[in-house]
């Protein structure tokens, strides 16, 4: 099956600093991918959705100058928290879209962020 | 608006069958999917329908009525691993995923 990677898995920083979270399709094309973001006990929140060669498209209430979408290829997304505070911690999940039957998508192993 | 809702929360016995519900309300429709979620982890694929009617993939089922805007997942011979959050999620005209809040299944011996 389709195969979506994230990097890091999990990654702790200083309050202030800014991360990048960098979702790759590996074997397949997604010209959309999803990021979303998990409080504890809590459904999943589409955050915005990538769509490579153009701007993404942030729901609303998501800051898009704190949260940095660039989907520059068919295999590669980054999510770029700028400026991160605690409130920011939290567990964020990429997806990628595979058009066809099914327009399932595929999700990352997710990125644990802890800002201090 | 759209909207999806599911029970916050089921027990269920091992050996035993539960049935997880799913309304919705989107903007379009192109499917409808059942995800399984452990804590900490992404959610994994169950299933997905996109035509009225059952389908059947192993101890897992997946029912859908698009006139009721209604779904369900059937979990059958239920293990102490099948213990995770259910998600029900929608795909609308836009090719996005509305998704449900989840459904904590507990499984007791």
């Amino acid at each position: 099956g389709a195969v979506v990677s994230q990097h890091p898995s999990w990654v702790i920083c200083k309050s202030g600093t800014s991360v990048k979270i960098e979702c790759r399709s590996l074997d397949f094309q997604a010209t959309t991918m999803f990021w979303y973001r998990q409080f504890p006990k809590q459904s999943l929140m589409l955050m915005a959705t990538s769509n490579e060669g153009s701007k993404a498209t942030y729901e609303q209430g998501v800051e898009k100058d704190k949260f940095l979408i660039n989907h520059a290829s068919l295999t590669l997304s980054t999510l770029t928290v700028t400026s991160a505070h605690p409130e920011d911690s939290s567990f964020y999940i990429c997806s990628a879209l595979l058009r066809g039957r099914y327009n399932e998508q595929f999700f990352g192993p997710g990125t644990r962020l802890t800002v201090l | 608006g759209q909207n999806i809702d599911q029970p916050t929360e089921m027990t269920a016995t091992e050996g035993a069958i539960v049935q997880i519900n799913c309304t919705y309300q989107t903007s379009g429709f192109n499917g409808l999917f059942w995800y399984q979620q452990h804590a900490g982890e992404a959610p994994t694929f169950l299933s997905y329908n996109v035509l009225d009617g059952l389908e059947e993939k192993g101890r897992f089922s997946s029912f859908l009525s698009r006139s009721k805007g209604y779904s369900y997942l059937l979990l059958k011979e239920l293990q102490m691993k099948d213990s995770a959050s259910y998600l029900c999620a929608v795909i609308n005209s836009n090719y996005q995923l509305i998704w449900g809040a989840g459904t904590k299944l507990i499984i007791k011996p």
